[in-house]
C-alpha cells in the first residue's frame, strides 16, 4: 500500500512569510507524528496526534509553530513568520496505535530553507 | 526526560560485522527502537526490543540491557548498501508522551570495499 507522502518536498522561502507543510499518513494509522532534523543531526521531536485525544505540543519550539490534524488523516505544519533557524527537513510518520509508537512509517520529508 | 549516547561515526569493510551501541537515560522505560536513514531518504524501522536480550532479523540483531541502560545493533555480513546513519530511539514515558520517540543523534556507518 502507499506510504507517507509529504508535501512539498522542498520549499524555500524568505524570512517572516509563513509556510505550511502536508502530511499524508498510512490510511488506518491512528497515529501522527512531526519531527524536525537539522543537517547532520537527530531527530527533534515536534508534535503527536493520537485519534481524536488532543495533541501532545510539547515538542513545538515556539507559539509560531503550530499543527492540525483534519478528519483523523491529513495533518498540516504551519510555521508563521519564518527565521533562518527553521530550515530544516521537517518529516512526518505514522504509526498503528497498537504498536505503541515504537515502529513509525516515515514520509520522504520536507526540506525547509528560509533565505 | 529521555537523552541517548551514540558514536558519532564507525568504519568497517565489506563482509565484516560492526556493532553501535546506545547507552540511554530516561524517567521510564518502555522499549529501544533502531532506525536507518540513508543520506536525503526518510528513516526505516529496524527492530525494537522492549525486554532484555537478543532480538534477530535476518544480519541484523539488536540487544538490550535494561539494567545497563544500554543496548546495541549488531550488523552481520556488512555490504556497501548498509552505510547510512543509524539511531536509536527509546518512547517517551507519561500519559501525554507515552507513544513519542526520542532519537538519539545518530551513528554514521562507513561501509568501505
Amino acid at each position: 500500500g502507499a506510504g507517507v507522502s509529504q508535501s512539498p518536498s522542498n520549499k524555500v522561502t524568505e524570512k517572516g512569510k509563513d509556510v505550511e507543510l502536508r502530511c499524508d499518513p498510512i490510511s488506518g494509522h491512528t497515529a501522527l507524528y512531526w519531527y524536525r532534523q537539522s543537517l547532520g543531526q537527530g531527530l527533534e521531536f515536534l508534535i503527536y496526534f493520537q485519534g481524536n485525544s488532543a495533541p501532545d505540543k510539547s515538542g513545538l519550539p515556539s507559539d509560531r509553530f503550530s499543527a492540525e490534524r483534519t478528519g483523523g488523516s491529513v495533518s498540516t505544519l504551519t510555521i508563521q513568520r519564518t527565521q533562518q533557524e527553521d530550515s530544516a527537513v521537517y518529516l512526518c510518520a505514522s504509526s498503528l496505535f497498537g504498536t505503541s509508537g515504537y515502529e513509525q512509517y516515515f514520509g520522504p520529508g520536507t526540506r525547509l530553507t528560509v533565505t | 526526560g529521555q537523552s541517548l549516547e551514540q558514536p558519532s561515526e564507525v568504519t568497517a569493510v565489506e563482509g565484516a560485522i560492526v556493532q553501535i551501541n546506545c547507552t540511554y537515560q530516561t524517567s521510564g522505560f518502555y522499549g529501544l527502537s533502531w532506525y536507518q536513514q540513508h543520506d536525503g531518504g526518510a528513516p526505516t524501522f529496524l527492530s525494537y526490543n522492549a525486554l532484555d536480550g537478543l532480538e534477530e532479523t535476518g544480519r541484523f540483531s539488536s540487544f538490550l540491557s535494561r539494567s545497563d541502560s544500554y543496548g546495541y545493533l549488531l550488523l552481520q555480513e556488512l555490504q556497501m548498501k548498509d552505510s547510512a546513519s543509524y539511531f536509536c530511539a527509546v518512547r517517551g514515558g507519561g500519559n501525554t508522551g507515552f507513544q513519542k520517540l526520542v532519537f538519539g543523534t545518530g551513528t554514521r556507518l562507513l561501509v568501505s570495499p
